[in-house]
């Protein structure tokens, strides 16, 4: 039972730059949510994907993007990188979209700004 | 706003003894409330939840309470054991229809053999 994976692991990128991080939900898992941790601090929730579709999102501009496709997979784009957005951005998958579904989480990409 | 407040925000403990790390939340709408263990460098892991209908739910060694009214919830870890350090995360729910968490600050837990 092949649980949430994401990709890269870790990622160099300089101020400007734009970036784009991968996540395959956990099997069985049609709905995927994307949150920043920052050092030392709880899971920050940036947007959630069901249906293909952006469903919430949370406080953080529109330089954050996300897409999700047929297949469950989503992916997360951040444009204009700014040294604040070093962070590891972490997938959750789970099932259904509700509130009340249990969210795992995969290992996460290290994105560090330069 | 939306807002979980977490303490302690570090535990020490002796190896054997209880720990309880409390959470408080702000949505009285909120109906999800999960708790994740996050050991260095590594993925946050869900160790117990519990939905509003519930007041308490157990699993072996961790149990954990929900009070509505009050709107907090607490984890209780029995009989701790060294493997049980970590940082641990309290969460809400805080939307009707769609899974977003809102997650406390975090707790290190430290257990001295």
């Amino acid at each position: 039972d092949a649980g949430v994976t994401q990709s890269p692991t870790h990622l160099i990128k300089t101020r400007g730059q734009q970036v784009t991080l991968r996540c395959s939900p956990k099997s069985g898992h049609d709905t995927v949510s994307w949150y920043q941790q920052a050092l030392g601090q709880g899971p920050q929730f940036i947007f959630q994907y069901y249906e293909e579709e952006e469903r919430q999102r949370g406080n953080f501009p529109d330089r954050f993007s996300g897409h999700q496709f047929p297949n469950y997979s989503s992916e997360l784009n951040v444009n204009a990188l700014l040294l604040g957005d070093s962070a590891l951005y972490l997938c959750a998958s789970s099932l259904g979209g509700a509130s009340n579904q249990p969210q795992h989480f995969g290992d996460g990409t290290r994105l560090s700004i330069l | 706003g939306e807002n979980v407040e977490q303490h302690p925000s570090t535990l020490s403990v002796q190896e054997g003894d209880s720990a309880v790390i409390k959470c408080t939340y702000s949505d009285s709408a909120s109906n999800y409330f999960p708790w994740y263990k996050q050991e260095l460098g590594k993925r946050p892991q869900l160790i117990i939840d519990i939905r509003s209908n519930v007041g308490e739910k157990k699993d072996q060694r961790i149990a954990v309470t929900l009070n509505k009214t009050a709107k907090h919830f607490s984890l209780h870890i029995t009989e701790t054991q060294p493997e049980d350090s970590a940082v641990y995360f309290c969460a809400a729910s805080f939307s009707s229809n769609t899974g977003k968490l809102i997650f406390g600050q975090g707790t290190t837990l430290q257990v001295k053999p």
